[in-house]
């Protein structure tokens, strides 16, 4: 079993839906990040989290620790967030373990 | 800020030729990491350093891999010899321990051996 499971491995949406994507992990963390790769291929992390809820624009992480679980959210969806979105844990030694990403499409 | 540093942004050699990649680190981070990605796999940490000196290397898949970080601006990844199997997209990342913790990436090295 892998230590970091997102879901789902893929999502298909309208334009405008609200989209959920989510993350389980099975080890102890000092942080979550969320990541989001283009088709281009570049990396950019979207959020850091240790406790609570973030928010950037139309996008909202939150995290419980105590069940173990983030999810990443993004209200009126736009084709532009099209991308894989990667979960990833920190580990207290420092090391990201990652989950195996979520391919998102949203269709105009 | 330049941000992460990578070259080349593409390599494509033989089976059995030295793949030497490199990486620029943000200035005044003191964490590198070194990451493989593959379609397989997806992201895997294949090593990381913390003011020069490796910590962890137990994802360096075999002796063909070796990384070094001469300085705190610079750092190589080397396969010698390269075989197909470690055709990836290969990531440097860096941050700094006084936070904020976030890792920044750079564009990726996609090697392709043949």
């Amino acid at each position: 079993k892998n230590e970091v499971e997102q879901s789902p491995q893929n999502l298909t949406a309208q334009e405008g839906e609200f989209i959920t994507i989510n993350c389980s992990y099975s080890v102890g963390i000092s942080a979550l990040h969320w990541l989001q790769q283009h088709p281009g291929g570049g990396i950019v992390s979207l959020f850091m989290l240790s406790s609570g809820k973030k928010k950037h624009g139309r996008l909202i992480a939150t995290i419980n620790i105590q069940e173990k679980h983030s999810s990443l959210h993004i209200t009126a969806s736009h084709p532009r967030d099209s991308a894989v979105y990667i979960c990833a844990v920190r580990r207290s030694q420092g090391n990201l373990i990652f989950g195996k990403g979520t391919k998102l499409s949203v269709k105009p | 800020d330049a941000g992460v540093i990578q070259s080349p942004r593409h390599e494509v050699t033989e089976m059995g030729q030295e793949v030497t990649l490199r990486c620029k680190p943000i200035s005044g981070h003191d964490y590198l990491f070194w990451y493989r990605q593959t379609m397989m796999r997806g992201l895997e940490l294949l090593i990381y350093f913390n003011n020069n000196v490796p910590i962890d290397d137990s994802g360096m898949p075999e002796d063909r891999f070796s990384a070094k970080m001469p300085n705190a601006s610079f750092s190589t990844l080397k396969i010698q010899p390269s075989e197909p199997r470690d055709s990836a997209v290969y990531f440097c990342a860096s941050r700094s321990s006084s936070g904020p913790y976030e890792q920044y990436f750079g564009p990726g090295t996609r090697l392709t051996v043949t």
